[in-house]
């Protein structure tokens, strides 16, 4: 079955430089999330969208911004890169849900690291 | 968000039943308890989810006590590849997001 497609999986960055991380949903999956990990940490909720609209937002910082397109892809773009930047970045798919939650499929994440 | 509460970490021998309690004393009536996972780096991997009834997949049975402040996670044959992070999870209704709030999981090491 396909998957979530996450590009590049690797990608190094130095400080102040911007990054551009792709996330590609499960096909007929119209609702995207982005979670960051850390080193050692747990994943934590940055942003979702649902039909190119922003659905929720959690602690992402002001030099992050994302979008999701017409064909559902979405793209996190990252700006003046710090060195705390450094992470695992997951992308989820899922159905939208109207009552129950419904669950998210992730992709295996791009890692970052600023150097 | 109701906050769950899990242990450090535990070992399981293979092909036995890896028993992963979580407890959720503060959860609300229609509050849903997901299960997942993360293998070494890897993005987290569904398991399972319940509400109020017992549920079985083919990865694993979710037990909720009948007061839902507490559920088990059960892999009933443990297999060195279920070595991971298991989070359990108290997610709101639809109202609130769709969002997942990770804690601080149980590390489950399954041992030859």
């Amino acid at each position: 079955a396909a998957g979530v497609i996450q590009s590049p999986r690797h990608l190094i960055k130095e400080k102040r430089e911007t990054a551009t991380l792709k996330c590609y949903p499960i096909p007929r999956h119209d609702t995207v999330y982005w979670y960051q990990q850390g080193p050692g940490q747990d994943p934590q909720f940055l942003i979702s969208f649902y039909e190119k609209m922003q659905s929720d937002k959690g602690s992402i910082p002001d030099r992050f911004s994302a979008q999701q397109f017409s064909d559902y892809h979405s793209e996190l773009n990252m700006s003046s890169l710090e060195l705390g930047d450094s992470a695992l970045y997951f992308c989820a798919s899922s159905l939208a849900a109207t009552v129950v939650p419904y669950e998210q499929y992730f992709g295996p994440g791009t890692r970052l690291t600023v150097t | 968000d109701a906050k769950t509460t899990q242990p450090t970490s535990m070992d399981c021998a293979e092909g036995r039943a890896a028993n992963l309690p979580c407890n959720h004393s503060t959860i609300s009536g229609n509050e849903y308890v997901y299960w997942y996972r993360q293998i070494h780096s890897q993005g987290p991997q569904y398991i399972i989810h319940g509400l109020k009834n017992n549920e079985t997949n083919e990865m694993a049975s979710l037990i909720i006590t009948e007061d839902r402040k507490s559920s088990t996670l059960i892999l009933p044959h443990a297999t060195l590849r279920d070595t991971a992070v298991y989070y359990c999870i108290v997610r709101p209704p639809m109202e609130y997001g769709n969002k997942l709030v990770f804690g601080a999981g149980t590390i489950l090491r399954v041992k030859s």
